[in-house]
């Protein structure tokens, strides 16, 4: 069955530290992939997205991703936390032959401490 | 550019009660989507419309949900009766099409039932 695993529902680092969000996916096929964040309150803005060109991607606010299609990942990291990092982060996946539906992790808190 | 609009923001209802929950999209884009989301747990898409017509409505509760989209621009999700286990945020996106599928998302409803 296909499916999207974010390990660690919540992460904590400190600020200037490194930050690594884990999502797997299950499929055959490699999908479009993307990361959003969920400030509190607020409805998911898109941090970036894979869609089979380059696979080191970079987005927003200093995040970057890798696909990596012999581990079935799409790791999210960022080299240096902020306090206004601290958010929801979710992997979202379209699998091949789901029209543009997208189907989302269970999320990973982030907290940044000083 | 405008982003998704929803309303209510907040709404809060006796179970059995009825309630609905108003969207409108990003100008010109074709596809709107309704998802759920419970606390704690990642976005599950309810419907997807295409202008006016319905692509996905496989995880809608239809035996209480239900939802339009007249004339293939705003839509309204209704729920009638409601359940304790409703409770969620109820977020709307769209998106133009193309194949990499950015959704936009609203700042969704967030739905208490007692």
């Amino acid at each position: 069955a296909q499916s999207v695993t974010q390990l660690g529902s919540h992460v904590s680092v400190s600020e200037g530290a490194l930050v690594l969000l884990r999502c797997n996916y299950s499929s055959s096929v490699p999908p479009y992939l993307f990361w959003y964040v969920q400030y509190p309150n607020q409805g998911l803005q898109l941090l970036l997205k894979y869609t089979s060109a380059a696979t080191l991607v970079k987005g927003i606010n200093g995040f970057e991703a890798e696909f990596k299609k012999s581990e079935t990942s799409f790791h999210l990291t960022k080299p240096s936390a902020h306090m206004s990092d601290a958010a929801e982060y979710f992997c979202a996946v379209r699998f091949s032959g789901t029209a543009s539906k997208l189907t989302f992790g269970t999320g990973t808190r982030l907290q940044v401490t000083l | 550019e405008a982003g998704v609009a929803q309303s209510p923001r907040y709404k809060i209802i006796e179970k059995r009660q009825s309630v609905a929950f108003w969207c409108n999209p990003i100008s010109g884009h074709a596809t709107l989507y309704w998802y759920q989301q419970i606390l704690g747990q990642g976005p599950k898409l309810l419907i997807q419309f295409q202008n006016n017509g319905v692509v996905d409505d496989s995880q809608l509760p239809k035996d209480r949900f239900s939802a339009e989209r007249l004339k293939g621009v705003d839509s309204t999700l209704k729920i009638q009766p409601a359940k304790l286990e409703d409770s969620a945020v109820y977020l709307c996106a769209s998106s133009f099409g193309g194949r990499s599928n950015e959704q936009f998302f609203g700042p969704g409803t967030r739905l208490t039932v007692l």
